[in-house]
C-alpha cells in the first residue's frame, strides 16, 4: 500500500509565475490537508479538503493560493504569481476518516524555491 | 492568541538516557495532543496521540502525558539510540475543529 505522494519533489519557480503542487493520498484516504513549512518553523495548517469540497480553508492566504481535490485524480494546491516569500516546504497529509483524533499521513512534501 | 512552546530548539543527550521534551501552550484548550517525529527532508510521522481526559500514553520506549493545568505535554524517550536523532513536533487540536496547530519542533541529537 503506497503512502501519500507528492510531487514534484522540488520545484524551481521564478517570480511571477504559477506552482502546481499535486498529492496523492493513501489508498482509500478521501481526507487531504496541506501544510506549509517555512525554515525553522513549525508546520502551518492551510487547507483541508474531501472529494470535490473545501471543508476548512482557514489557513490559506486569501490571495493566489487555490486548492482542489477533484473526484478523479490528485489533489492540487496552486500558487499563482509566486513571490519569494512563498518558498518553503509544502506538505500534504491524508486520513481515511474526518476528525482530529484520526492519524494524519504525510507526504514526503514539496520544496519550492522562487528566484 | 493562542502559542505552543516546544523546549529548546535542540536537546543533545547520550545514548541510553532517556530524552524528556517539552510541549507548552497558552490561550489554548485542546482536547487532542499529538507527537510527531520528523527526519530531514522528509514529512512528519505520526507517533502517539493523547486525549485531555488520558493523563498517560506509552508506545514501546515512548512515553507522553497531557497535563491539562499546567497545559503541558512531556514526551519521554527512554534508552535513547542514535537513530532516535530527530526533529519532534508536537500538535493540538480542539475537540471541534479540522485541524492541528503544530509547535515549532525541537531537534534530538542523541550521541553515541
Amino acid at each position: 500500500n503506497a503512502g501519500v505522494m507528492q510531487n514534484p519533489r522540488h520545484l524551481v519557480r521564478r517570480r511571477g509565475q504559477e506552482a502546481r503542487l499535486r498529492c496523492s493520498p493513501m489508498k482509500g484516504h478521501s481526507h487531504v490537508y496541506w501544510y506549509r513549512q517555512l525554515p525553522e518553523e513549525g508546520l502551518k495548517f492551510m487547507v483541508y479538503l474531501q472529494k470535490e469540497n473545501i471543508i476548512d480553508e482557514s489557513g490559506m492566504p486569501k490571495e493566489r493560493f487555490s486548492a482542489e481535490f477533484p473526484k478523479e485524480g490528485p489533489s492540487i494546491l496552486r500558487i499563482q504569481q509566486v513571490v519569494r516569500g512563498d518558498s518553503a516546504a509544502y506538505f500534504c497529509a491524508s486520513s481515511n476518516r474526518a476528525g482530529v483524533q484520526e492519524t494524519q499521513y504525510f507526504g514526503p512534501g514539496t520544496r519550492l524555491l522562487v528566484l | 492568541s493562542q502559542k505552543i512552546e516546544q523546549n529548546s530548539e535542540a536537546l543533545n543527550i547520550q545514548e541510553g538516557k532517556t530524552a524528556t521534551l517539552t510541549c507548552n501552550y497558552t490561550n489554548y484548550s485542546p482536547a487532542y495532543l499529538q507527537w510527531y517525529r520528523q527526519d530531514p527532508g522528509r514529512g512528519p510521522v505520526f507517533l502517539l496521540l493523547i486525549r485531555e481526559n488520558e493523563k498517560e500514553k506509552r508506545k514501546e520506549r515512548l512515553k507522553v502525558t497531557f497535563d491539562t493545568t499546567l497545559k503541558q505535554s512531556l514526551f519521554h524517550i527512554t534508552a535513547s539510540q542514535p537513530a532516535d536523532s530527530a526533529t519532534y513536533l508536537c500538535a493540538l487540536a480542539a475537540n471541534y475543529g479540522q485541524n492541528f496547530v503544530f509547535g515549532p519542533g525541537t531537534r534530538l541529537s542523541v550521541l553515541p
